[in-house]
């Protein structure tokens, strides 16, 4: 167990729709990070967050947004969803800034379908 | 965009033999970071090898680094069946203004018992 959470772990839904995935960092750690992977696409570092701030932005399209609240937790959004925004959304957190600590600890990931 | 990039792509080996996996970078690094994940699990950090090192060890796991080939590769001895999982490169991408931890695409590891 990382001791990241994340809600929901399946989540099925059309195309259109907006979903809103969540995240619980380990505590003590301040940096939140959401990643996408899919097959074709493998592990896409979409953005991060530090104690509450935007740090550093991927490849994430204008329809996802994300958020840092005062107490760590994050949310990704993701609306008007297509069919290839099926994948699994990974969050991570760090306890502070990936080139400087390092290890990355990963939740067990929410599985999105749209249909 | 990636920045590590492993090869091969997979790899099917007997339990007891030995398993390597190669990563390819772009770019000056800090350190490089490999992680492990089961078929549709979270990711599960394994050990970090910094740019002024060559070699790491870490029980069955052996790192090693060339910065001047921009290479590295991870070498996992006396393969078991609970092994089979795929590995990751990780290295942190100064592209803008942040740094942040990029992956390749890994290697897919079976090992037959």
């Amino acid at each position: 167990d990382s001791g990241v959470t994340q809600t929901p772990k399946h989540l099925i839904t059309a195309t259109g729709q907006r979903v809103t995935l969540r995240c619980s960092p380990r505590s003590g750690d301040l940096s939140v990070y959401w990643y996408q992977q899919s097959l074709d696409q493998g592990l896409q570092f979409l953005i991060q967050y530090y104690n509450g701030e935007e740090r550093a932005k991927g490849n994430i399209l204008e329809r996802f947004s994300a958020q840092q609240f005062p107490d760590l937790h994050s949310e990704l959004n993701l609306s008007s969803l297509e069919l290839g925004d099926s994948a699994l959304y990974f969050c991570a957190s760090s306890v502070g800034l990936a080139e400087n600590t390092g290890e990355l600890f990963f939740g067990e990931g929410s599985r999105l379908t749209v249909l | 965009s990636q920045q590590g990039e492993e090869d091969p792509q997979a790899l099917s080996i007997q339990e007891g033999e030995n398993a390597t996996m190669n990563c390819s970078y772009k770019t000056s690094i800090n350190n490089l970071q490999w992680y492990r994940q089961n078929s549709g699990r979270g990711l599960v950090h394994l050990i970090l090898i910094r740019s002024n090192e060559r070699e790491k060890h870490s029980g069955r796991l052996r790192v090693t680094l060339d910065t001047s080939k921009k290479s590295s590769s991870l070498l996992i001895t006396a393969s078991r069946a609970a092994d089979t999982a795929s590995y990751f490169c990780a290295t942190v991408n100064y592209g803008g203004s942040q740094g942040n931890l990029i992956f390749g695409k890994g290697t897919k590891l079976s090992v037959k018992p």
